[in-house]
């Protein structure tokens, strides 16, 4: 299977705090991106990076990328109850997403 | 903008009937449209890619003949599961691209869960 894997399956924090969530694909990619979907809902895009970037930042959102470990991290500091959700990565390549086994973050106020 | 809507949300149906579902971009054109499956608690796995007016692309192992796809237009595409059976359950999501949006970007509809019983 081509799918990727992310690590924590399940974090879980006090508001305030950051969450830490890691990705690992397989293939070459053009762009790693990462969604957020909240409980039985669609997906939500958060934020691309693309091969040739090692860091990204959006509002309380950073994300890094090394392709030479094929590895993306997501950090979300000073998390809120509403971060609560389950948060993907997707590799693209050859304009097909694949996408990561998911962390499921629940913050607790 | 860049919105992607899915009809209808939520299908309950007998063993051996057939559902379609749609698949909308409503203010941009999508020009590649995608399906995906995803089952409860885990991740998103594509079953096809669509480029309007042209066959679809089916992923490996995703029956053809059973998970029919139609692109007509630059904004809709459907979803026909013929035959469906309780294993077919699942949430159904479909994401567009293209058009002025960006053509890295997929824009996801809000999913189709389909109860086969």
């Amino acid at each position: 299977s081509q799918q990727g894997e992310e690590d924590p399956q399940a974090l879980s924090i006090q508001e305030g705090e950051n969450a830490t969530m890691n990705c690992s694909y397989k293939t070459s990619i053009n762009n790693l991106q990462w969604y957020r979907q909240n409980s039985g809902r669609g997906l939500v895009h958060l934020i691309l990076i693309r091969s040739n970037e090692r860091e990204k930042h959006s509002g309380r959102l950073r994300v890094t990328l090394d392709t030479s470990k094929k590895s993306s991290s997501l950090l979300i500091t000073a998390s809120r109850a509403a971060d609560t959700a389950s948060y993907f990565c997707a590799s693209e390549g050859f304009q097909k997403l694949v996408f990561g086994t998911g962390t499921r973050l629940l913050v607790s106020p | 903008g860049a919105v992607v809507s899915q009809h209808p949300s939520w299908v309950i149906c007998k063993s051996g009937t057939s559902v379609k579902i749609e698949c909308r971009s409503l203010d941009f054109q999508a020009t590649t449209m995608f399906w995906y499956r995803q089952f409860p608690k885990q991740s998103l796995m594509l079953m096809a890619t669509s480029n309007e007016g042209s066959k679809a692309t089916y992923e490996q192992g995703v029956e053809k003949d059973k998970f029919l796809i139609n692109h007509a237009s630059l904004t809709l595409s459907t979803l026909t599961v013929t035959s469906a059976h309780p294993e077919d359950s699942s949430f159904y999501i479909c994401s567009a691209s293209g058009g002025g949006v960006g053509t890295d970007t997929q824009y996801f509809g809000p999913g189709t869960r389909l109860t086969v019983l």
